[in-house]
């Protein structure tokens, strides 16, 4: 199963908003509304920010959210803070009780 | 607190077996499905295993299938991952993982696992 594309890097200043990606197929983001993404910070375990593409957690902040058109996804954070600042996984159910992941994308806040 | 502890990893020599713990705390263990997920030094995060609840469906990666076992103790709140034939590519931190049918919700703090001659 091949991992879901996402963007290597990507940046903004604090106060501003940043959109990143991630790209499947009809197999997985796009056959399903189970793409979820998580958070990590250096040198901790990933945590869940989103789930069935648009849909927060208790106690996540409402900064972040999510969309979905086609086979791509996508993770909005809007008024970036510096605690921010992480890698940000996404993930897709892919089918047969199987699970693929992004590359990743290291968020910086500058 | 729900909380998930790992154990059991380590060094060792490519063809080697290590076997992982996860001790759950803090919620009703024997109804949830439980995953274990990897991630290799400054990669990033691959699903590795799945168990169902009665431990009646078990689901694997195709890198780890046919050398790697989960199962789970309900009555201990432990899940556990048998690793064989390890490769040298299969060092990674393993997190043991609650599911909630829709992501990946709980995860422990990780294990680090070594495979290296």
């Amino acid at each position: 199963q091949s991992a879901l594309t996402q963007p290597a890097s990507v940046s903004g200043s604090p106060g501003q908003s940043i959109t990143t990606s991630c790209t499947g197929t009809s197999s997985d983001v796009g056959g399903y509304n189970l793409v979820s993404w998580y958070q990590q910070h250096p040198g901790r375990a990933p945590k869940l920010i989103l789930y069935e593409d648009t849909k927060r957690p208790s106690g996540v902040s409402n900064r972040f959210s999510g969309s979905k058109s086609g086979n791509t996804a996508s993770l909005t954070i809007s008024g970036l803070q510096a605690e921010d600042e992480a890698d940000y996984y996404c993930c897709s159910y892919a089918g047969d009780t199987r699970w693929v992941f992004g590359g990743g994308t290291k968020l910086t806040v500058l | 607190e729900v909380r998930l502890v790992e154990s059991g990893g380590g060094l060792v020599q490519p063809g080697e077996s290590l076997r992982l713990s996860c001790v759950a705390s803090g919620f009703t263990f024997s109804t949830y499905t439980m995953n274990w997920v990897r991630q290799a030094p400054g990669k990033g995060l691959e699903w590795v295993s799945y168990i169902t609840r009665s431990s009646s469906f078990l689901h694997y990666a195709d890198s780890v299938k046919g050398r790697f076992t989960i199962s789970r103790d309900n009555a201990k709140n432990s899940l556990f991952l048998q690793m064989n034939s390890l490769r040298v590519e299969d060092t990674a931190v393993y997190y043991c993982v609650r599911d909630s049918g829709f992501a990946f919700e709980i995860w422990g703090q990780g294990t680090m696992v070594t495979v290296s001659s």
